[in-house]
């Protein structure tokens, strides 16, 4: 059953603490991202990564890391710097970056929402 | 900068009826549109992509239209269902490797 999965599905966070969200793919994707998503806004990219050991920032990357150590998994890590985390958080994957051949549709995980206390 | 927008009202119709939802871009000319399903708590889904060059695109009762001079896309759910009640996001490739998404327009299907 191929897909992907995010955990946990609630994270709750108190001010100062480091989280990390997990995101896995057995899709065989390349191409992995992280999204947050807040209420009456469209999804906003954190980061990107095209390949095992390459992630590159998107447009709100401040506050927030990533890894790539393998073609599976893309744990994002929020940091005590970033300052209004709360939101809901959503992992994608795609065959390859856009534009690409095909839909170049990004395949949802199921999200995290992350609360801080 | 590069936006998409929808029209952040809900869209409350009634079962049967054809929903109509609508996708403006400003401030650049993408070569596709895309648009997702998007249920509460839980992550998009793709549904639809039409590119720059088709007027048109159907997929069982969904309908999609590209108008590169209106810099629009519409978005049709004809004999909608109460299960059609979902939001809807539009989403775009902008150049390099980014797509970005609209916020998302909630319909509503009452039966």
């Amino acid at each position: 059953d191929g897909g992907i999965t995010q955990s946990p599905k609630y994270l709750f966070r108190k001010e100062g603490q480091n989280v990390t969200l997990s995101c896995e793919q057995n899709l065989n994707h390349d191409a992995m991202y992280w999204y947050r998503q807040d209420p009456g806004q469209g999804l906003r990219l954190i980061y990107y990564s095209q390949i095992v050991n390459d992630f590159q920032k998107g447009d709100i990357a401040e506050g927030y890391s990533v890894s790539r150590e393998k073609k599976e998994s893309f744990p994002l890590t929020v940091t005590s710097a970033q300052k209004n985390p709360t939101a809901f958080y959503l992992c994608a994957s795609s065959p390859h970056l856009p534009p690409s051949g095909g839909n170049n549709e990004q395949f949802f995980g199921p999200g995290t929402r992350l609360t801080v206390l | 900068s590069q936006k998409i927008e929808q029209n952040s009202e809900a869209l409350n119709i009634q079962e049967g009826k054809t929903a109509t939802l609508t996708c403006n871009y400003t401030n650049y000319s993408p070569a596709y549109l895309q648009w997702y399903r998007q249920d509460p708590g839980r992550g998009p889904v793709f549904l639809l992509l039409i590119r720059e060059n088709e007027k048109e695109k159907r997929k069982e009762r969904l309908k999609v239209t590209f108008d590169t001079t209106l810099k629009q896309s519409l978005f049709h759910i004809t004999a909608s269902q109460p299960a059609d009640s979902a939001t809807y996001l539009c989403a775009s490739h902008t150049g390099g490797f980014k797509t970005i998404f609209g916020a998302g327009t909630r319909l509503f299907v009452k039966a």
